[in-house]
């Protein structure tokens, strides 16, 4: 079975532009999260969704960014107003449910020039 | 403040010598432990989960324990091909949420 999607793998930006990344998780999976990967950092938590429930979103680190998930499936990220502190990679995960391991996608490496 | 600390943050082994990674953790309720293993460019790929005290997990040259403050995992003469980062994550059984803390990651290096 395919694993967790995202797309673009790649995207640069220019500061002030919006970007919307997405992410497509494995089939039946329930819980979804994003995460941020600075250059030689630690993953920053973003976001979750279990379900539907009202969004965990208290990683998210400004009102300029926000998530939505679909249908329970895909959910986008968007980042408003690029910033060159944006500059990451944004992963994504799914999980079958609360508890259980999470599968990561390779990550969307965005560069805000 | 919940914490996952991990060391040391790099490791240099030669092939064949074996050794220990530390996760330590000060949480409220712990739900499960989770270890990742990152290859430059790609994202974390899953290796193991424990639940409980006293819990071993055993992968190939990997195993995987847990204590009521720590994990370990033990990697048992290593190979070149296992140089990576090695991430441990926690999800906590409280309020807190439902998200994975994780750990700054040991970078292991094995040379041939």
């Amino acid at each position: 079975g395919a694993g967790v999607s995202q797309s673009p793998s790649n995207k640069v930006t220019e500061k002030g532009k919006d970007v919307e990344l997405r992410c497509d998780p494995i089939s039946g999976h329930t819980a979804l999260y994003w995460y941020r990967q600075s250059l030689g950092q630690g993953l920053e938590f973003l976001i979750y969704f279990q379900g539907n429930s009202a969004p965990d979103k208290s990683g998210l680190p400004s009102d300029r960014f926000s998530a939505e998930r679909t249908g329970g499936s895909v959910s986008t990220l968007t980042i408003q107003r690029t910033q060159q502190e944006d500059s990451a990679v944004y992963l994504c995960a799914s999980s079958p449910q609360v508890g259980l391991e999470a599968f990561f996608g390779q990550g969307t490496r965005l560069t805000v020039v | 403040e919940d914490q996952v600390t991990q060391s040391p943050e790099a490791l240099r082994l030669q092939e064949g010598e074996s050794s220990s990674l530390n996760c330590s953790y000060t949480v409220s309720g712990l739900r499960g432990l989770f270890w990742y293993r990152q290859d430059p460019g790609k994202g974390p790929e899953f290796l193991f989960t424990l639940y409980s005290a006293g819990e071993e997990k055993e992968k190939e040259r990997l195993k995987a324990t847990l204590t009521k403050k720590e994990s370990f995992l033990h990697i048992t003469a290593p190979k070149p091909e296992d140089s990576a980062t090695y991430l441990c994550a926690v999800q906590m059984n409280n309020n807190a949420g439902n998200m994975l803390t994780f750990g700054g990651g040991t970078r292991l290096m094995v040379k041939p």
